[in-house]
């Protein structure tokens, strides 16, 4: 089956800086990557997501990126905010299994004033 | 409110009571999932639903769980003779029939004294 490894667990950034987490994945069959934000006592609510017929995908200070050979993806979030101080986890589901989402550990991310 | 709700929000159960939570997804998915979260953890896939067809189960499911999905819209988990272990966020999800996106539901919080 598939497992997703999330690095790192928490990460620490200055507003206005870049944050960066990285997943991978084992599942070669794996062909759809979600990225969810939960914050504290909240549901996890979808920010971005991407597909392995794509390498990229940005959407306003959110971009995903996907390495199909290296079995991992990327999320980064550029000119960091407050209120993006939360809990990110990635997935991954295969198109065999869809629906059966792997999830990672998740990354807190604190931001920093 | 169109967006998936689960009921209750907020379960204490004594070991060895039944419990039993409902979801209620966004209408027109016809697809239901359910995961447990345990704190510090991404969410485990449980089981999913297409229409009133249990597809999947995970072996995490004991024979202590058991869901339903009666007529193709909300679901129910019953969890039977609870245990101390049992205690965690399960969360429902659903998604469209073409099943990639998944929307959480706030999640139902069960205490097992």
């Amino acid at each position: 089956g598939e497992n997703v490894e999330q690095h790192p667990s928490t990460l620490s950034v200055q507003e206005g800086d870049s944050a960066v987490i990285k997943c991978t994945y084992s599942d070669s069959a794996s062909n759809y990557f979600p990225w969810y934000k939960q914050e504290l006592g909240k549901r996890p609510q979808l920010i971005i997501d991407i597909r392995s017929n794509v390498g990229e995908k940005k959407d306003q200070r959110i971009a995903v990126t996907l390495n199909k050979t290296a079995k991992h993806f990327s999320l980064h979030i550029t000119e960091t905010q407050p209120e993006d101080s939360a809990v990110y986890f990635c997935a991954a589901t295969p198109t065999d299994s869809w629906g059966k989402f792997q999830f990672g550990a998740g990354t807190q991310v604190v931001v920093t004033p | 409110d169109t967006g998936v709700s689960q009921d209750p929000r907020h379960k204490i159960t004594k070991r060895g009571q039944n419990v039993t939570f409902r979801c209620d997804p966004i209408s027109e998915h016809n697809r239901l999932y359910w995961y447990r979260q345990t704190l510090g953890q991404g969410p485990e896939f449980l089981t999913y639903f297409q229409n009133e067809a249990q597809l999947e189960k995970s072996r995490l499911l004991s024979d202590r769980f058991s869901a339903e999905r009666p007529k193709g819209s909300f679901s129910t988990l019953e969890i039977q003779r609870t245990e101390q272990g049992d205690s965690a966020m399960y969360l429902c999800a659903s998604s469209s029939p073409r099943p990639d996106t998944q929307y959480f539901g706030p999640g139902t919080r069960l205490t097992v004294l």
